[in-house]
């Protein structure tokens, strides 16, 4: 069963880069399985899917995110990650990171991370 | 874009109660792409039902999902009392990505 973890520093800057790390265990991000993405949660509201990238390197972004966000892998360490460039107030929430099954012919989340509280803050 | 309405925000109820919860969305989705979650404090979502319909693995049967186009249903037939949590649901679309609804509560009377 895949497990996923995100981590990285839980306060952050404003103007600066939220940058996190999921690390993937009990299966192989190589493996072309799923899609990665990332999904972020303010407290007390509801979720937001930020983005998602494939083994090729293959990204797809929230649009309204776009101009901010990068996702990349590395299969090496069997993580993926996310940087989010011009942090603001708004941008403070729990941040999870979660699978898609690639093969299925529908499009849902089956495996997440506990999730991590970024806070923006000086 | 497509916007998910979730209905009641909050949904009070006793266990043993049947619950129906509402997702609308603003047009039409596939059927496919609709998934309904479950979210305790403090946890992350957990997937209950996929391509509208279908039980993902462990859920149990008193969960069940409907509908189609734009209107779709998560219903518990008889709420225990680990069954108290937020509802999400969810679409995809290949233009915009993943979308959630705001959530529907469940919470005891």
């Amino acid at each position: 069963q895949v497990q996923l973890q995100e981590s990285g520093p839980g306060l952050v800057k404003p103007s600066q880069t939220l940058s996190l790390t999921c690390t993937v265990s009990g299966g192989s991000i190589s493996s072309g399985s799923y899609y990665w993405s990332w999904i972020r949660q303010p407290a007390g509201k509801g979720l937001e899917w930020i983005g998602r990238i494939y083994t090729s390197g293959s990204t797809n972004y929230n649009p309204s995110l776009k101009s901010r966000v990068t996702i990349s892998v590395d299969t090496s360490k069997n993580q993926f990650s996310l940087k989010l460039s011009s942090v603001t107030a708004a941008d403070t929430a729990v941040y999870y990171c979660a699978s898609s099954p690639v093969a299925a012919a529908f499009r849902y989340f089956d495996y997440w991370g506990q999730g991590t509280l970024v806070t923006v803050s000086s | 874009e497509i916007v998910l309405t979730q209905s009641p925000g909050t949904l009070s109820l006793s266990p043993g109660e049947r619950a129906t919860l509402s997702c609308r969305a603003s047009q039409s989705v596939s059927s496919s792409y609709l998934a309904w979650y479950q979210q305790k404090p403090g946890q992350a979502p957990r997937l209950l039902i996929y391509g509208a319909s279908s039980r993902a693995t462990g859920i149990p049967d008193r969960f069940s999902g409907s509908g189609s186009g734009t209107d779709f249903t998560l219903t518990i037939s008889r709420l225990e009392p680990e069954d108290f949590a937020v509802y999400y649901c969810q679409q995809y679309g290949s233009s915009r990505g993943f979308t959630f609804g705001p959530g529907t509560k469940v919470d005891i009377k």
